[in-house]
């Protein structure tokens, strides 16, 4: 079965810090895409950022970037210059071929003025 | 403007009574999808269509049943048989009949059992 840890329940930092969210998977599949969502106060679930397994290329979207590491299994996600609207429950998310999203347990992260 | 709409925002149940949890999307997407999620938990898939007259059990589909009879629309009842009904519940849908692609998600509602 596939599965998706996030190890870090909660996190904190200042605001213009940068933060790194981990997320660790589990598969047989070679190839599969992951994402990584946010769910802020208003519990809406937005795209943050997405990678196709057979790329080798960190993805980037703005401030935040990926470090993609498949042979450790390894997803980890960075927002440069957090900013309060970044105050959100981060998701790690991993598709492969069960074609069926499986979700981290989350990682609550609040950015302090 | 294109997007998802769930209603009712906030549902309350008396125990023993099927309420049904409406998800709309203009977005022209194949796939719909319906997720719980509890405090402290990720989503949890509980039912998946890829096509209208067709859908699939996710991984808790005890309790749920599903239509979909169009494709802009695909409610989820929430029946008598389902122990645990309180919590939060998320449609979504993507293009196309993969779940590789983008999944939108609608705004949510909240399921309280009295």
């Amino acid at each position: 079965a596939q599965t998706v840890t996030q190890s870090q329940p909660e996190m904190s930092v200042q605001e213009a810090e940068t933060v790194t969210l981990s997320c660790t998977y589990d598969t047989s599949e070679n190839n599969y895409y992951l994402f990584w969502y946010k769910q802020p106060p208003s519990r809406q679930m937005i795209l943050v950022i997405r990678q196709e397994a057979y790329k080798q290329q960190n993805a980037t979207e703005n401030r935040f970037s990926v470090n993609f590491q498949k042979a450790a299994k390894s997803f980890s996600l960075k927002i440069s210059d957090s900013q309060l609207g970044d105050t959100a429950m981060y998701f790690c998310a991993f598709v492969g071929g069960a074609q069926k999203l499986v979700f981290g347990q989350g990682t609550r992260l609040t950015i302090n003025p | 403007d294109g997007g998802i709409t769930q209603s009712p925002k906030y549902l309350f149940r008396k125990e023993g009574q099927n309420v049904t949890l409406s998800c709309e999307q203009n977005l022209n997407h194949d796939a719909m999808y319906w997720y719980r999620q509890d405090p402290g938990q990720g989503l949890r898939l509980i039912y998946y269509s890829q096509i209208v007259n067709d859908f699939q059990k996710g991984d808790i589909a005890e309790g749920y049943s599903v239509s979909r009879e169009k494709k802009e629309s695909f409610p989820l009842t929430v029946t008598s048989a389902q122990k645990n009904p309180t919590a939060f519940y998320l449609c979504a849908s993507s293009i196309g009949q993969v779940t590789y692609n983008e999944q939108f998600f609608g705004p949510g509602t909240r399921l309280t059992v009295l």
